[in-house]
């Protein structure tokens, strides 16, 4: 299964716009860019998915590299309640896409 | 509408007892996953479920670990003679249904701690 690579942490302002990064450079051409994030002591939810075109949801956006190697989650104004670990995966549909590996993912610190 | 539940959300147990652990996936969801997640990590996936059926039980730890679903809902993850490093958050996740794009819809975990 293809991997993503994001940074540990990121720090940000409140009000202000994060982007949040993710390298997956062995992405296939039919593997979905899927984002969740986790705030603490619950599950996952769901952000954000995309496969070539940039995405917008009431959440955030989704700005996907033409070459697909890479992609960015932003968040528009980031608020104290963005603060989670967010994890960028990959999805395939065509198998399933049920063996999604989460990697560490990145830590959003905000700052009031 | 009702998300996953999970059940108990915190249990406690010697090393050595077997433990249960229970899902209920949002209603009409045919596909269901476990996952674990040890403190400070991302989430390892155990296994999944269509409808009834488990077809690859590969990413389970070891042979203590099985999982069984019944009627196409509710999910038991069961662990026998649990170690201490079974110790971990289990999380449970359901979908419309297996090989689509729709996100997975997670329960808050079960917390297992081994003593």
């Amino acid at each position: 299964d293809a991997k993503t690579t994001q940074p540990n942490s990121m720090e940000s302002n409140e009000e202000e716009p994060v982007h949040l990064p993710c390298n997956h450079s062995t992405i296939s051409g039919t593997d979905y860019i899927h984002w969740y994030r986790q705030l603490p002591s619950q599950g996952p939810e769901y952000v954000i998915h995309g496969l070539t075109s940039n995405v917008n949801n009431r959440m955030a956006s989704l700005a996907i590299a033409e070459d697909r190697k890479s992609s960015t989650l932003i968040l528009h104004r980031a608020t104290l309640r963005d603060a989670a670990v967010y994890y960028c995966i990959l999805r395939d549909p065509n198998t399933g896409g049920f063996k999604t590996i989460f990697g560490a993912g990145t830590r959003l610190f905000v700052k009031a | 509408g009702a998300g996953v539940s999970q059940s108990p959300s915190n249990k406690v147990t010697e090393k050595g007892k077997d433990v249960e652990l229970r899902c209920d996936p949002i209603s009409g969801h045919t596909a269901l996953y476990w996952y674990r997640q040890s403190l400070g990590q991302g989430l390892e996936f155990l296994i999944y479920f269509q409808g009834n059926s488990a077809p690859d039980k590969s990413g389970l730890p070891s042979d203590r670990f099985s999982a069984e679903r019944t009627g196409g809902s509710v999910s038991t993850l069961t662990i026998q003679r649990t170690q201490q490093e079974d110790s971990a958050v289990y999380l449970c996740a359901s979908s419309t249904r297996l090989g689509d794009n729709q996100p997975q819809h997670f329960g808050d975990g079960t917390r297992l701690s081994i003593l």
